[in-house]
């Protein structure tokens, strides 16, 4: 039962372009909501989160936007640099209601920003 | 700030051999989480310590694996008699409050 989902295995972007990844879940308990960023061989990057009481976050390059009603979440990069090329994953978690702050992960979307 | 770390980076064992993973967490974390990660998925939840005492452990978590967090510093998971399934990446987390945490550079596993 995949409670994060990332749809899109793969994205390709123009460098200067805007990068949108998208994540949908299902678990309705989830009340705050992560992206990371991953390159090879190295653990995953916390890169910004939102708590489900905000519908956008912002710092820098990277806005993340949420929509409790379509349990929906975007990670949108402006512009996206060559550096941006790596697979980043959504991730969410329940907070005290789960007893700990564990994160449930999507599977990743493999994002290529094109020179 | 010295982060996460993972030790050994990379460990080949022979299937039925027993291997034990350490991690050094960011020294004023008190929660400290073990996530495996396969190759095509996210990291999945194993365990989860606060301090010392170990709250949480998955399904996932076969009578096989065990981990420990003495003195609620560093941790080690051991595997015991690994199987070729048991070949993963595995990745310790750390946090001092909130969801937000921080992964260490990860232990490949490789049984064969």
């Amino acid at each position: 039962d995949q409670q994060v989902k990332q749809n899109s295995p793969s994205l390709r972007v123009q460098e200067g372009r805007i990068s949108i990844l998208n994540c949908d879940y299902t678990n309705s308990m989830f009340d705050y909501f992560l992206w990371y960023k991953k390159y090879p061989a190295e653990g995953p990057t916390f890169l910004i989160s939102i708590s489900s009481i905000k519908d956008k976050n912002e710092d820098g390059r990277f806005t993340v936007f949420l929509n409790k009603s379509a349990k929906h979440l975007s990670l949108h990069i402006v512009p996206s640099q060559p550096g941006d090329s790596a697979v980043y994953f959504c991730a969410a978690s329940g907070g005290p209601n789960f007893g700990n702050e564990k994160l449930t992960f999507g599977t990743g979307t493999r994002l290529t920003i094109i020179p | 700030d010295t982060g996460v770390s993972q030790d050994p980076r990379h460990k080949i064992t022979k299937r039925g051999q027993n291997v034990t993973f350490r991690c050094d967490p960011i020294s004023e974390h008190n929660r400290l989480y073990w996530y495996r990660q396969t190759l095509g998925q996210g990291p999945e939840f194993l365990t989860y310590f606060q301090n010392e005492a170990q709250l949480e452990k998955s399904r996932l978590l076969s009578d096989r694996f065990s981990a420990e967090r003495p003195k609620g510093s560093f941790s080690t998971l051991e595997i015991q008699r690994t199987e070729q399934g048991d070949s993963a990446m595995y990745l310790c987390a750390s946090s001092r409050q909130g969801p937000e945490a921080f992964f260490g550079q990860g232990t490949r596993l490789t049984v064969v």
